[in-house]
């Protein structure tokens, strides 16, 4: 049984692009959560998926934004990067609103 | 504002000790509080948790104690190993019993070392 899958693993990008990372939950979940780590810091919540809408959503900007697509999977978009959005990307996911299980996460660089 | 204060930010114990991580909430609606454990470059990987109607919660070498009246929650990891050695996170939700939409908020995180 596959755990929380997240592609891809390491992404550089420069200010002002777009990135687009995804996330496969495990199977039987349905609910998919967004969380940004900063280094040394704790997972800030960015937003939550289910039946495919964003369902609770954390202090982020609008240059955050997400879908969930029919097969649970999930993307973030970040939009007109900024140096600041260097991060560990961490996606979990949930049956409902039991136990959160995270994925390894996405590196994003931003130069 | 943080909601769910953790500390100490690191610690450094023998093998066979036994590291108390500890955090406190302010939200009382809070009703579920897990524990996480992230090695480097990994994601955060559930250890164990524990809901506010029992005070004390144990799986294998991990426990949890559980003080509803004073905020409070504790790790406890009993026999350390130097595998144990990675971040430990507490983290707190609220709506399991609502059925309402819930995020995590997490702790700011506790460097544990254990030597040999």
């Amino acid at each position: 049984d596959a755990g929380v899958t997240q592609s891809p693993t390491h992404l550089i990008k420069t200010r002002g692009q777009q990135v687009t990372l995804r996330c496969s939950p495990k199977s039987g979940h349905d609910t998919v959560s967004w969380y940004q780590q900063a280094l040394g810091q704790g997972p800030q919540f960015i937003f939550q998926y289910y039946e495919e809408e964003e369902r609770q959503r954390g202090n982020f900007p609008d240059r955050f934004s997400g879908h969930q697509f029919p097969n649970y999977s999930s993307e973030l978009n970040v939009n007109a990067l900024l140096l600041g959005d260097s991060a560990l990307y961490l996606c979990a996911s949930s049956f409902s609103l039991y136990e959160q299980y995270f994925g390894p996460g996405t590196r994003l660089t931003v130069t | 504002q943080q909601q769910v204060k953790q500390s100490p930010q690191s610690l450094i114990v023998q093998k066979g000790g036994i590291p108390i991580i500890n955090c406190a909430y302010e939200n009382t609606a809070f009703d579920y509080f897990p524990w996480y454990q992230q090695f480097p470059g990994k994601g955060p990987a559930l250890l164990i948790a524990i809901r506010p109607d029992v005070s004390e919660k144990k799986e294998g070498r991990f426990t949890i104690s559980f003080n509803k009246s004073a905020k409070q929650f504790s790790l406890h990891i009993m026999d350390s190993q130097p595998g144990d050695s990675a971040t430990y996170f507490c983290a707190a939700k609220k709506g399991f019993n609502t059925g309402t939409a819930s995020k995590l908020t997490f702790g700011t995180g506790t460097r544990l070392q254990v030597t040999l």
